[in-house]
């Protein structure tokens, strides 16, 4: 079966420090990745979306940016932390396009102070 | 692009039925439903296609209409454990997909 891993679970960062947030999937070949932002009560802003090693979609522009250097990892990261960045971070993965269901990691919860 | 949901926020007593509604202004090729309790991952329910019918999980279906660019999550007699956030996340041309504005759902005993 299918399994998705995001790590840290948790973190504090100061403004302008750095971000690396992974995420691995297991139990499946070239799927496509996403990354998302969840602001404190609000919804699911897609920031990043891949269909394979080395193609990234950015769909906000902000101070992030993805890499996917191996099949099944996808990385968020910012060189600059700004208080906006603080929210919930979740990474999904997916079989194919928008037309099937995805399935998310357990999220990290990111506090920018 | 993004989906609006109505209503916000719904509030039912264990056995009532809930409709929540997931309107776009675009065509739409797909609509999913997702369920996100609070500081947890979403959760997917179902997916609908164009040109698919009616889904149904346990207590919980949906419905596509594609001419009015809408879709409707139907919960019938709810349990507490329905309880969370519902997303609807719409499939647009050109691969765009966007998830919808939130229905929170409280079921109180």
């Amino acid at each position: 079966s299918q399994t998705i891993h995001q790590w840290p679970a948790t973190l504090v960062q100061p403004v302008g420090s750095p971000l690396s947030l992974e995420c691995t999937v297991e139990g499946t070949s070239n799927p496509n990745l996403y990354w998302y932002r969840q602001a404190a009560g609000r919804g699911l802003q897609l920031l990043f979306y891949s269909v394979g090693i080395g193609q990234i979609s950015s769909e906000v522009p902000q101070n992030l940016s993805a890499s996917r250097p191996q099949d099944r990892q996808f990385i968020l990261s910012s060189k600059k932390l700004l208080l906006s960045d603080s929210g919930f971070y979740l990474c999904a993965w997916s079989v194919g396009g928008p037309s099937y269901e995805q399935y998310f990691g357990p999220g990290t919860r990111l506090t920018v102070t | 692009q993004q989906p609006v949901q109505s209503p916000q926020a719904v509030i039912l007593r264990e056995g009532e039925d809930a409709v929540i509604n997931c309107s776009s202004s675009k065509a739409l090729y797909s609509v999913h439903w997702y369920r996100q309790k609070h500081g947890e991952a979403p959760v997917f329910l179902m997916i609908l296609l164009k040109g698919g019918e009616q889904k149904g999980h346990e207590k919980i279906s949906a419905s596509f209409n594609e001419k009015k660019q809408q879709s409707s999550l139907y919960l019938t007699a709810s349990q507490l454990s329905y309880s969370g956030t519902y997303f609807c996340g719409t499939e647009l041309s050109g691969n765009q997909f966007y998830f919808g504005t939130g229905t929170s759902l409280t079921v109180i005993p």
